[in-house]
Formats: C-alpha cells, structure tokens, sequence
C-alpha cells in the first residue's frame, strides 16, 4: 500500500526557516517525481514545486512565490523528500502536502503537515 | 500565473447530476492533456479522481467522468451520492510554469 507520511510542521517566527520530511511506503521513491502542495487555512489548493527523479535529472520547480525560498530535495535511499523553507513569510502558512506524482498528476497524498508563521 | 476559474459551488439531488467546469487559457488547459481532477472532504487530503483529461484511477467509480473544449475541462458526477458532497480542483499541467490549480467548486447534495 502506498503511503505518503509528512512531518515536521509548527509554529516558526516570520524570516526563519523549516525543514519538511514526506515519507514514503509501499513504493520505491526512486522510480518517482515527487510534488508539494499547500493550502492556507480555508483557501484552495497552491502548487509549490516539485522534484524530478535522476533518471530525469533529479532537479526540481517551483512556484513564482516561494522561488528562491524554498528547495526542495530527495534521499532515495531513505526514502524521504524534503521541503526545505527558508524566509519564512506569515502569508506561508498552510497545510503542506506532499504527493507521489505519475502522467503529469498527483496520484497519491499524504495526510498533511500545517505550517504557522506567527510571532 | 493565474488559477485555472471554478464556479464557487454546485449543487443536486441524489441521483442526479452535475457538471463543474475549469476554464484556464491556451498555456495551459487548452495547450495540454494533462488536466487532473481532485476531490477533498473537510479536513482530508485530496484524492485523485481523474488524470489526463479523461481517464479514472483505479477504484474511482465510474460516475466520474472528464472531458475537454478548447480552454475548458469539465468533471461530470452522474447518480450523485451523499458521499460525493465535497470541494473539487482542477489542476492543468502549464508548460514553462508547470502547474496551476483551479479555484475550487463546492459540490452540496441536496
């Protein structure tokens, strides 16, 4: 079965930083691109990146808005992608999802890690 | 870029049926096949419900379907059930900005 397991949220002060982990099971993350998205409290879903696997390249995209904030990188061997958040801004607060991508789509989420950006 | 434009909810009764549509431009939904359809319950992670314009997951039920015209996808519910009372995004792949969700349509089941 596969699942997606996100950790590290909390509460951060505006200006520092995060680290995100996104754990994966059932499947070999090798063999995937994998994706985050967030959502601030009662708003939509906001694509944020992605990282492509090495046979690929294994270099990522992001969104205009957290561009040269965030990186997001990969540890096949463990198995875990991270989301690394930098700069942090109150308007970054949110659920981050991470998500296993296959045919340019989202195929399988996580449960979610909420972010607070607060002072 | 801009989100993909969802009208904010939709609506009917059991056994019916309704339509959600998702009009973004030609760089992105009208450009590419790849428009993804999410479903997400209050306070749950989204679950893929239609991938490449047209095509179903396994285990998503067959009253789900997708389709496309120029800049416009649509995700049909056929037989509406209690259980399909949930918030619906799409998503289209968009190139040099590679993707972009839609707003979000609200379906309630009368």
């Amino acid at each position: 079965e596969v699942q997606l397991v996100e950790s590290g949220g909390g509460l951060v002060q505006p200006g520092r930083s995060l680290r995100l982990s996104c754990t994966a099971s059932g499947f070999s993350l090798g063999d995937y691109a994998m994706s985050w998205v967030r959502q601030a409290p009662g708003k939509g879903l906001e694509w944020v990146g992605f990282i492509r696997n090495k046979p690929y390249g294994g270099t990522a995209e992001y969104a205009a808005s957290v561009k040269g904030r965030f990186t997001i990188s990969r540890d096949d061997s463990k198995g875990i992608a991270y989301l690394q958040m930098n700069s942090l801004k109150t308007e970054d607060t949110a659920v981050y999802y991470c998500g296993r991508r296959q045919f340019f789509t989202t195929d399988y989420w996580g449960q979610g890690t909420l972010v607070t950006v607060s002072s | 870029q801009s989100a993909l434009t969802q009208p904010p909810s939709a609506s009917g009764s059991p056994g019916q049926s309704v339509t959600i549509s998702c009009t973004g431009t030609s760089s992105d939904v009208g450009g590419y096949k790849y428009v993804s359809w999410y479903q997400q319950h209050p306070g749950k992670a989204p679950k893929l419900m239609i991938y490449e314009v047209t095509k179903r997951p396994s285990g998503v039920p067959d009253r789900f379907s997708g389709s496309k015209s120029g800049n416009t996808a649509s995700l049909t519910v056929s037989g509406l059930q209690a259980e399909d009372e949930a918030d619906y995004y799409c998503s289209s792949y968009a190139g040099s900005n590679p993707y972009v969700f839609g707003t979000g349509t609200r379906v309630t089941v009368l």
